[in-house]
Parts: structure tokens; sequence; C-alpha cells
């Protein structure tokens, strides 16, 4: 069963509207949460993350909410630019769960920008 | 330049070969990872590494067999594999496996896409 749930393969958004990535968790131990990048032929980068005593992050343009109570977090985008175009991977780990620490991913949504 | 190399970066391969994938990381770090990206599957962790001693089997096959020479180099050796292994095979390091990953979180190389043919 997956703990991690992107929902939406993929999303387009016009060129310098707000893109909104959405991650579903079902694990409530998780207390960590990250977004990965990834272009084609690249390996994932990593992007922003929230630890889960925060709700909100924010990194430039880019900015992580994180609901607790709904299990769910999103990647904001704004303004969105051609180059934000690849696979956006939401991940999660439980870093209090002691010896069973382990990085899950989601299955990722595919972002296209659109000029 | 990420930091962390793979080679090859395309490999095809029949069900009864052996080869090995190689990953080196110029990064300094103490953990290393293997990783496989199977279509519309998420990133799936197979190995951990840490000070070269394996701490992570995620149930793999022991068609895959890891090697950890020393901190910096990590193997996957394959042999007598199944069409179904064909994914994108992904090495990461970071410092640490745990504590230091929510500071410096998971450096990827830029993979090995596997055919089984």
């Amino acid at each position: 069963d997956q703990q991690v749930k992107q929902n939406s393969p993929s999303l387009s958004v016009q060129e310098g509207r707000i893109s909104i990535l959405n991650c579903d968790y079902t694990n409530s131990m998780f207390d960590y949460f990250l977004w990965y990048k990834k272009y084609p032929a690249e390996g994932p980068t990593f992007l922003i993350s929230i630890s889960s005593i925060k709700d909100k992050n924010e990194d430039g343009r880019f900015t992580v909410f994180l609901n607790k109570s709904a299990k769910h977090l999103s990647l904001h985008i704004v303004p969105s630019q051609p180059g934000d175009s690849a696979v956006y991977f939401c991940a999660a780990i439980a870093i209090s769960n002691f010896g069973n620490e382990k990085l899950t991913f989601g299955t990722g949504t595919r972002l296209t920008i659109i000029p | 330049e990420t930091g962390v190399t793979q080679t090859p970066r395309h490999l095809v391969m029949g069900m009864t070969n052996k080869k090995s994938l190689k990953c080196e990381q110029h990064l300094g770090h103490n953990a290393m990872y293997w990783y496989k990206q199977s279509a519309k599957k998420p990133l799936e962790l197979m190995f951990v590494y840490n000070f070269k001693e394996q701490t992570e089997n995620n149930s793999v096959p022991s068609r895959f067999s890891p090697e950890c020479p020393n901190s910096s180099h990590l193997f996957l050796h394959l042999h007598t594999l199944q069409p179904e292994d064909s994914a994108l095979y992904l090495c990461a390091s970071s410092p640490d496996p745990v504590t230091d990953r929510v500071n410096s979180p998971l450096h990827f190389g830029n993979g090995t896409r596997l055919t089984v043919t």
C-alpha cells in the first residue's frame, strides 16, 4: 500500500501563473517531508523540505504547505517558469521512528509549463 | 556535476548475462544507496550502506548483489535478471543515513537505464 500518494500524474500550467502540486500521506508517523525535482536523463535533486512542526516553508518562488490534520502537503511555484518543467516527487520520513527511518517517495507529478 | 557519478548510463543485457553498475561519490558522504525507479511506481529503496557496512536490504531478490568497497564507491552486480527488472537504477549518497538527512538530503546520480531482454 502506497504511503505517499501523488494522485495527479501530470499538470500543465501557463508561464507566469501559479503551479500547485499535491501530495497525500497515510502514515501518521511521518514527521519530515521533502520535494525533489527531476529533469529527464538526470537524477532527482532536492528542492525544499518542511518539518511537521511547521505548516509552511518558503524558499524564493517555492513554498511548501503542510496540513497535518488532513495528511496533505502541497508545493506552490509562483510565478511558474519554463525551467520548472520537470517531474516533482514528494517524499516523507519518520525521523522520530528510531530504527525504522525510511524515506518514502510518491510516484511523481510531471509539470509542464506552457510558454 | 552532481557529485555522484553513475556508469554506464544505459545498459541492455540478456537474462543470462552478468553485469555491474558502478557509482562513485565525491562529496565525502558516509552513506550510499541504491534505488530503483520503475514506470509509474515510486522510487523504491533497495540497499543502504553506512561506512561501507550494509544497513538495509529492502527485500531485494538475490539476483541483485551490492558491493561497497569504500565509502566513495558502490556497485550493483546483476545476474540472471528478468525482463521486469528493467528500470532506472539510481545511486544516492548522504552524509549519514538518517541524522543528517534533515539538513542535507540525498544527492542522486543520473542513473543507469537498464533494459533486460
